[in-house]
């Protein structure tokens, strides 16, 4: 079965840490994207990666970046967390053409 | 720009019952849309991706169709059980890249045992 592997399921972090969230696809797919998820907004894409050290912001990049130094891997920063940055952080993947998403399974963020 | 809106947004019904959940979108120019579920703290599970040239797509109980001119989308579950119980996300990819992926905010479903 496909994976993407997202290293941690829930992190608590202070306010003004910078904060890494890791994400590893084994299917070998081009593109790979970070959403956040809050009650009532929905999924908000956050940045978008369709190759190697490419990125592209998306809906909501202000105080994050990203980092792509390898296909299967993309991984989010927040510079210096803030209490507004506490959500459900979502990573996916997607081969280039006509095919689905796949997801990970999430990484619960509290900043305190 | 792209909206997708789900009907209705929360639906509880008891263990047997045939269901559907709606889902339609504002510029029918999609390459495809993807049902997907979540349950509560976890990721999305991808169930059902349905290219633009598809009517349907079946996968177990599940049955999703899709109308491109009219912007709707439904996902038929047959003999709902109590482990359906979830919120069902459509989303429809309208190319422009690799972020063209809009999605909607969901129904959440509870079937009663």
């Amino acid at each position: 079965d496909v994976k993407v592997t997202q290293s941690s399921r829930y992190l608590v972090k202070r306010t003004g840490e910078k904060v890494f969230l890791e994400c590893v696809q084994d299917m070998d797919h081009e593109n790979m994207f970070w959403y956040r998820q809050d009650p009532g907004l929905g999924l908000r894409l956050i940045y978008f990666s369709y190759d190697v050290k490419m990125k592209e912001k998306g809906d909501i990049p202000e105080g994050y970046s990203v980092s792509r130094e390898k296909k299967e891997r993309f991984s989010l920063i927040l510079e210096s967390a803030s209490t507004n940055q506490t959500s459900m952080y979502l990573c996916a993947s997607r081969s280039t053409g006509l095919w689905g998403y796949t997801f990970g399974s999430g990484t619960r963020l509290t900043v305190v | 720009k792209q909206e997708v809106t789900q009907i209705p947004a929360a639906l509880s019904v008891p263990e047997g019952e045939n269901l559907v959940l709606n889902c339609s979108f504002t510029d029918s120019a999609i390459y495809n849309l993807q049902w997907f579920r979540q349950d509560p703290g976890k990721g999305l599970t991808s169930l059902l991706l349905i290219q633009s040239s598809q009517r349907e797509q079946t996968s177990g109980r599940l049955n999703a169709s899709l109308d491109k001119s009219s912007g709707r989308s439904t996902l038929y579950i047959a003999a709902s059980q109590p482990g359906d119980s979830a919120t069902y996300l459509c989303a429809v990819f309208s190319g422009g890249g690799a972020d063209g992926l809009t999605f909607g905010k969901g129904t959440h479903l509870i079937i009663q045992p």
